[in-house]
């Protein structure tokens, strides 16, 4: 049984210009979310994904968005990089649509440096 | 607004202790979830334990053992006899109404052979 996966693992970018991230749910999930983690923090919601549509935002700017699939994969775009970018992306995947209980799983993560 | 507040740090113990993490957390709402997760030097976030905030039954999983009060809103996490390989950065969350999870800051968990 596959668990999320993260493509790619490490990504080197450029101040202005844009990344796209990959997700894949674990077997069985439909619900995808996406982490930020800075350097010694917790994980920072940026948004979730249900039925292709984007249902939860956090507090990011609208440079960060994303798509669903429907094979329930995901993306996460950034446009016009910043050096603050630089971080850890989680991608994470339930099986609830979204709901207050659901158990989320996570993938390994992307390393993103902007130069 | 939800917050999580883990204020170790860091702890740093000898292999054999035991050693607990402690979360506290502050919500206006009535029906909610509590996790933790761990997180080793690879980056991945592995799930423990979900509590919701109607069973404040402790729970004991091998060496693991979580304690929740409600009247002191904390949950704290437990390792007994401690190994090497439980060293990694442990995070406490909590879900509420709004559906979106917060993430406390997370205890780096050293053990020391």
């Amino acid at each position: 049984d596959a668990g999320v996966t993260q493509s790619p693992t490490h990504l080197i970018k450029t101040r202005g210009q844009q990344v796209t991230l990959r997700c894949s749910p674990k077997s069985g999930h439909d619900t995808v979310s996406w982490y930020q983690q800075a350097l010694g923090q917790g994980p920072q919601f940026i948004f979730q994904y249900y039925e292709e549509e984007e249902r939860q935002r956090g507090n990011f700017p609208d440079r960060f968005s994303g798509h669903q699939f429907p094979n329930y994969s995901s993306e996460l775009n950034v446009n016009a990089l910043l050096l603050g970018d630089s971080a850890l992306y989680l991608c994470a995947s339930s099986s609830q649509g979204g709901r207050r209980g659901d158990t989320q799983y996570f993938g390994p993560g992307t390393r993103l440096t902007v130069l | 607004a939800q917050k999580v507040t883990q204020a170790q740090t860091e702890i740093s113990v000898v292999e054999k202790e035991d050693v607990t993490l402690d979360c506290v957390y502050e919500t206006r709402d009535t029906t909610y979830y509590l996790f933790w997760y761990k997180q080793p030097p690879s980056g991945e976030l592995v799930f423990l334990i979900r509590r919701n905030s109607f069973d404040e039954q402790n729970e004991i999983s091998g060496r693991y053992s979580w304690n929740f009060q409600k009247s002191t809103s904390s949950f704290n996490f437990t390792i007994t006899a401690s190994q090497v390989v439980d060293s990694a950065v442990y995070f406490c969350a909590l879900k509420g109404g709004s559906y979106i999870p917060t993430f406390g800051r997370g205890t780096s968990l050293i053990v020391h052979p």
